[in-house]
């Protein structure tokens, strides 16, 4: 069955140290999204991808980068890790790009940056 | 500015009781609309969608009806299970612009036997 993985599912680490985020979709879904989860905030939009070398920011991409080289995945780096990033992070993709369009959901990762 | 809006949590509820837990949204046009479930330790899985107004979508006795004139998307079933216990997301994808999904902030329901 196709899926989509996230790993590490639980990661600690320091402040200012370089942390990527993977995500692996076998849906062959041309489009991927990178999310936070906050209490009290719901959801947020960190990056999203509708394609190979197509990356594009959300309403929360500062501090991280993308990048799409092929379908299937889609990493997230921390550039330098920050309190304030620690969140549980979820992966995403769907097929087409119209608003009806079902995105379907990684596990998670837990990060924690002390 | 698109926004969704949902009623604070926790919902706690007797098994077999009637669930409601509102949600209310903010857009312009006319955005498609998500309930997404998220049980304990796992990711968000799609519960229901609506792409238009009157439609009603439905998914294991969950039901919510796409409301343009009071524009909400209230999600109801008529008895909870104990299995039912999860965070529920109401979500919009505007009709126009690139994908977005904008999120509520999550309603938590707990039912007990």
């Amino acid at each position: 069955d196709a899926e989509i993985t996230q790993s590490p599912r639980h990661k600690i680490t320091e402040t200012g140290r370089q942390v990527t985020l993977a995500c692996h979709q076998t849906w062959n879904h041309n489009n991927m999204f990178w999310y936070r989860q906050d209490l009290g905030h719901g959801l947020r939009l960190i990056h999203y991808s509708y394609g190979v070398q197509d990356t594009n920011k959300g309403e929360v991409s500062d501090g991280y980068s993308v990048s799409r080289s092929n379908t299937e995945d889609l990493p997230l780096t921390l550039e330098s890790a920050a309190s304030s990033q620690t969140s549980v992070y979820f992966c995403a993709s769907s097929e087409g790009q119209g608003a009806r369009e079902t995105q379907y959901f990684g596990p998670g990762t837990r990060l924690l940056v002390l | 500015g698109n926004s969704v809006t949902q009623m604070e949590g926790p919902v706690t509820l007797s098994e077999e009781a009637f669930l409601t837990i509102n949600c209310t949204y903010t857009a312009t046009g006319y955005p498609s609309l998500f309930w997404y479930v998220q049980y304990p330790g796992e990711g968000l899985q799609l519960l229901l969608k609506a792409t238009k107004a009157d439609d009603k979508g439905s998914n294991k006795g969950f039901e919510a009806t796409y409301r343009k004139e009071t524009t909400s998307f209230h999600l109801e079933k008529g008895s909870v299970q104990v299995s039912d216990s999860a965070v529920y997301f109401c979500a919009l994808t505007p009709r126009t612009g690139f994908q977005k999904l904008v999120f509520g902030t999550g309603t938590r329901l707990l039912v007990s036997p």
